[in-house]
């Protein structure tokens, strides 16, 4: 287990939805990494958050947004869900001292309907 | 745009054999290159890195080879168990806009023969 934890585990959605994801880094790490893995895909980085701070963004739109708070724990938000946000949803803790292993959480299987 | 990708996408062995995955990838600039193993329902679980000083790491039953020449690596698993059955990625960590974001090829699935 890498100590990175997840919630929920499986959420349901409409289309134009929102939905809050929650990530819970391993102890001792201070970046938070998002990553969306479509169905047969590898996972496709979304944004990574280093002390609070928006540390890089990959190529999603403004409606995925996140938070990371004091204690490094962080959000996923998306607004105006659409079919093609269903996914695993997964989360990623590391040191954030330059190039360093990620270690991911268990991931949130998001369902739009 | 660069990124990493995988030459086999499915992989069936005996058990007991070894297993050869490989992965090529076309930046040259990355220096940091992680295996992962993705279970069913699963995140992905880390395996063994290596950084682009080096050209080879040993872990347990594991080997990660890294040819920077012909940009291409490797990941070898000796004695394969039917508990190594699950989809591998190789991914590579580079530095874009401050991030040390990863990117990830499609996988290769590996299935194990009892």
């Amino acid at each position: 287990e890498t100590g990175v934890t997840q919630s929920p585990t499986h959420l349901i959605k409409t289309r134009g939805q929102q939905v809050t994801l929650r990530c819970s880094s391993q102890s001792g790490h201070n970046t938070v990494s998002w990553y969306q893995q479509a169905l047969g895909q590898g996972p496709q980085f979304i944004f990574q958050y280093y002390r609070e701070e928006e540390n890089g963004r990959g190529n999603f739109p403004p409606r995925f947004s996140g938070l990371q708070f004091p204690n490094y724990s962080s959000e996923l938000n998306v607004n105006a869900l659409e079919l093609d946000d269903s996914a695993l949803y997964l989360c990623a803790s590391s040191l954030g001292e330059g190039a360093d292993t990620q270690y991911f959480g268990p991931g949130t299987r998001l369902t739009v309907l | 745009g660069e990124s990493v990708g995988l030459h086999l996408p499915t992989l069936s062995v005996q058990e007991g054999d070894n297993s050869i995955i490989n992965c090529a990838y076309s930046n040259s600039a990355s220096d940091y290159f992680i295996w992962y193993k993705q279970e069913s329902g699963k995140g992905p679980q880390f395996i063994i890195d290596i950084r682009s000083n080096m050209d080879k790491r040993q872990g347990q039953r594991v080997t990660v080879l890294l040819n920077k020449t012909v940009k291409h690596l490797s990941l070898q698993i000796a004695a394969t168990q039917p508990g190594d059955s699950a989809v591998y990625f190789c991914a590579e960590e580079g530095s874009g806009a401050g991030s040390y974001q990863l990117t990830f090829g499609k996988g290769t699935k590996l299935s194990v023969i009892p």
